[in-house]
């Protein structure tokens, strides 16, 4: 299975202030037979269900503010967040689907606001 | 509005059986692949099972493979986890998951709110 392992684990950030978020697999998450990058970001804000925020390396999901942007490439993946709101808290959890049939998350950022 | 409601989840003993169901609304259920996610108590999300469209392609994880049967009635909206032989690390908040396309894009669109599934003697 591909390991996913996410940096910070906490991130307390003072409101208006971006917020950044790093994701690195075991394995490249490109795919050069379409030339797309299996990698999501989810939010999970509190007592709520997680949410899709960005698929396919950096395409935003329906509703999605464009303060959330995701980039990277073959193992090494960023969400940034340009200026964090109070609705931003919660915990982000990036996703591989290169493999199949199993999909992995990361462990979870638990952005606060300061 | 898309609405995935989960139900079937209990308290159940080591060894024991429990059939969770997800009905749906909202959308055109038949075009769609779904999905069951799951979530331990204070811990990350864990990808259970798939089901495409016309249920032809079905995956498992590995830790529920043998366990677990997904299915799905496109009749009647709705989408089901049968579990056997349940275990301690089965305890979870399972979610339906709406996928975005009718194959195993695993794009997950939707989430309902889950059912807790707790297996405690």
């Amino acid at each position: 299975d591909i390991a996913m392992t996410q940096t910070p684990l906490s991130l307390p950030v003072s409101p208006g202030e971006p917020a950044s978020i790093s994701c690195r697999s075991s394995q490249s998450l490109f795919n050069s037979d379409d030339g797309n990058t299996y990698l999501d970001w989810y939010l999970q804000r509190p007592g709520q269900s997680p949410q899709l925020l960005i698929y396919r390396l950096s395409s935003r999901a329906s509703g999605v503010p464009d303060r959330f942007s995701g980039s990277g490439s073959g193992t090494d993946f960023t969400l940034k967040i340009s200026r964090v709101e109070a609705e931003d808290v919660g915990i982000y959890y990036c996703m591989q689907r290169i493999d199949f049939p199993s999909v992995t998350f990361g462990q979870g950022t638990k952005l606060e606001i300061k | 509005e898309v609405q995935l409601v989960e139900s079937g989840g209990g308290l159940v003993q080591p060894g024991g059986s429990l059939r969770l169901s997800c009905a749906t609304s909202g959308f055109t259920f038949d075009d769609y692949a779904m999905h069951w996610v799951r979530q331990a108590p204070g811990k990350g999300l864990e990808w259970v099972s798939s089901i495409n469209w016309n249920s032809d392609h079905i995956t498992y994880a590995d830790s529920v493979k043998g366990r677990f049967t997904i299915s799905r009635d496109n009749a009647k909206t709705s989408l089901f986890l049968q579990m056997n032989s349940l275990r301690a690390e089965d305890t979870a908040l399972y979610y339906c998951v709406l996928d975005n396309a009718s194959y195993l894009s695993r794009i997950f669109d939707y989430w309902g709110q889950g059912t807790l599934v707790t297996v405690s003697s």
